[in-house]
């Protein structure tokens, strides 16, 4: 099934302590990204990469980091997290000129104390 | 840049009434436009989409029409149901800007009671 995943689905952490959230999709897709959704602000992106080793901001990107060592997974960083990242993350990916659509994952709940 | 405008909501609807949530966009060009159907605890899912002028996306008994000359994208369906109670995001890529980044409105809620 063709699918993008994350985890974890849900986190409670407290400011200062590293975290990842992992992304991994199954559909060979070149181009991924992050949004944070946050309510009366819809869905705002963090960073995306248009390929492997190829990363670049959103329009968001304060605190946060991304890699893309592989295809298929693209993790995002919260180095130092603060309680104003706390927010509902997705994931999204999708193929190449052929295709406009974005296929996001489940979402992962972010609570910073 | 690129910016998407919907209907705040929430809207509240009894089952089998007709649902209209607007949409209007400011881009340079010419948009590919989405929208997105979020149900309680999931992530988005494509819904219906349009990618030139008077392209109608349909999808589950949900439409809407790419108008260029109001810019707008308006989601509609003519009787809906309990299980359509979700989150409904208006979106576009291109325009302009980026053809793979998408720009969201801010999402409608809406509620459909028996």
């Amino acid at each position: 099934e063709a699918q993008v995943t994350q985890n974890p689905r849900y986190l409670i952490t407290v400011t200062g302590k590293k975290l990842t959230v992992t992304c991994s999709q199954n559909m060979n897709h070149e181009y991924m990204s992050w949004y944070r959704q946050d309510p009366g602000l819809g869905l705002r992106q963090i960073y995306y990469s248009m390929n492997v080793e190829v990363t670049d901001k959103g329009d968001v990107p304060e605190g946060y980091k991304v890699s893309r060592k592989e295809k298929r997974n693209f993790p995002l960083i919260l180095e130092s997290p603060s309680p104003n990242q706390t927010s509902l993350y997705f994931c999204a990916s999708r193929g190449g000129q052929g295709s406009n659509e974005q296929f996001f994952g489940p979402g992962t709940r972010l609570t910073v104390l | 840049g690129n910016s998407v405008t919907q209907m705040e909501g929430p809207v509240t609807l009894s089952e089998e009434a007709f649902l209209t949530i607007n949409c209007t966009y400011t881009a340079t060009g010419y948009p590919s436009l989405f929208w997105y159907v979020q149900y309680p605890g999931e992530g988005l899912q494509l819904l219906l989409k349009a990618t030139k002028a008077d392209d109608k996306g349909s999808n589950k008994g949900f439409e809407a029409t790419y108008r260029k000359e109001t810019t707008s994208f308006h989601l509609e369906k003519g009787s809906v149901q309990v299980s359509d109670s979700a989150v409904y995001f208006c979106a576009l890529s291109g325009g302009g800007g980026s053809n793979y980044k998408l720009t969201f409105g801010k999402g409608t809620l809406l509620t459909v009671n028996p």
